[in-house]
């Protein structure tokens, strides 16, 4: 089993959709959660951090499940610059060697479409 | 800031050539990164180092693989021999020690075609 699974997708949806990504990770001990996002060609960008409380930055919400070891990322309001591909990303306990050492699964490809 | 600086940006070889990739982090960061990133495997970390010091390279796929980073502002990452299946984005990523963040700053990449 993968450390950190997505549906790899693609999703098409019209501009103005809501659409959700889901994430799972195997290791129960994982510390802290990110969404990235990687434009064709492009390297990876932080999209933003996953908090347990769940988070919002404008259209964009993310929610954490540590029980069911889950990660969500909702996008409303989709627009045709949200097309990419995102990943989800997952650390180990922080401290000594695993600081740092960002799992990423395997992404999940967006496409937005007039 | 400039960012992340990997050179060259495309590198296509024959095999059995060496290969070296070059990274230039964020000044002041003091963690280094090098991913590779395939359509098979995804994005993979090969090997960091934190303050010049080599970390972790238990991602480093053989002895065909060496990184280095003789000072602060330069790492190389080194193929040799280089194979087909070493074909390739590299992704080289500085990241801040500040407590609470994982933040990582990739660069743009390097395009390996090993023929």
């Amino acid at each position: 089993r993968k450390e950190v699974e997505q549906d790899p997708g693609p999703f098409n949806v019209p501009e103005g959709a809501t659409v959700a990504f889901n994430c799972t990770y195997s290791n129960s001990a994982s510390q802290s959660f990110f969404w990235y996002r990687q434009d064709c060609r492009k390297e990876p960008k932080l999209l933003m951090s996953v908090y347990s409380s769940g988070n919002e930055d404008g259209r964009f919400t993310a929610q954490l499940n540590r029980a069911s070891q889950y990660i969500s990322l909702l996008i409303r309001d989709s627009k045709l610059s949200d097309s990419a591909t995102y990943l989800c990303v997952v650390t180990p306990r922080g401290g000594g060697t695993s600081y740092g050492k960002l799992t990423f699964g395997q992404g999940t490809i967006l496409t937005v479409h007039p | 800031d400039a960012g992340v600086i990997q050179s060259p940006r495309h590198e296509v070889t024959e095999m059995g050539q060496e290969v070296t990739l070059r990274c230039k982090p964020i000044s002041g960061h003091d963690y280094l990164f090098w991913y590779r990133q395939t359509m098979m495997r995804g994005l993979e970390l090969l090997i960091y180092f934190n303050n010049n010091v080599p970390i972790d390279d238990s991602g480093m796929p053989e002895d065909r693989f060496s990184a280095k980073m003789p000072n602060a502002s330069f790492s190389t990452l080194k193929i040799q021999p280089s194979e087909p299946r070493d074909s390739a984005v590299y992704f080289c990523a500085s990241s801040p020690r500040l407590a609470g963040t994982d933040t990582q700053y990739f660069g743009p990449g390097t395009r390996l075609t090993v023929l």
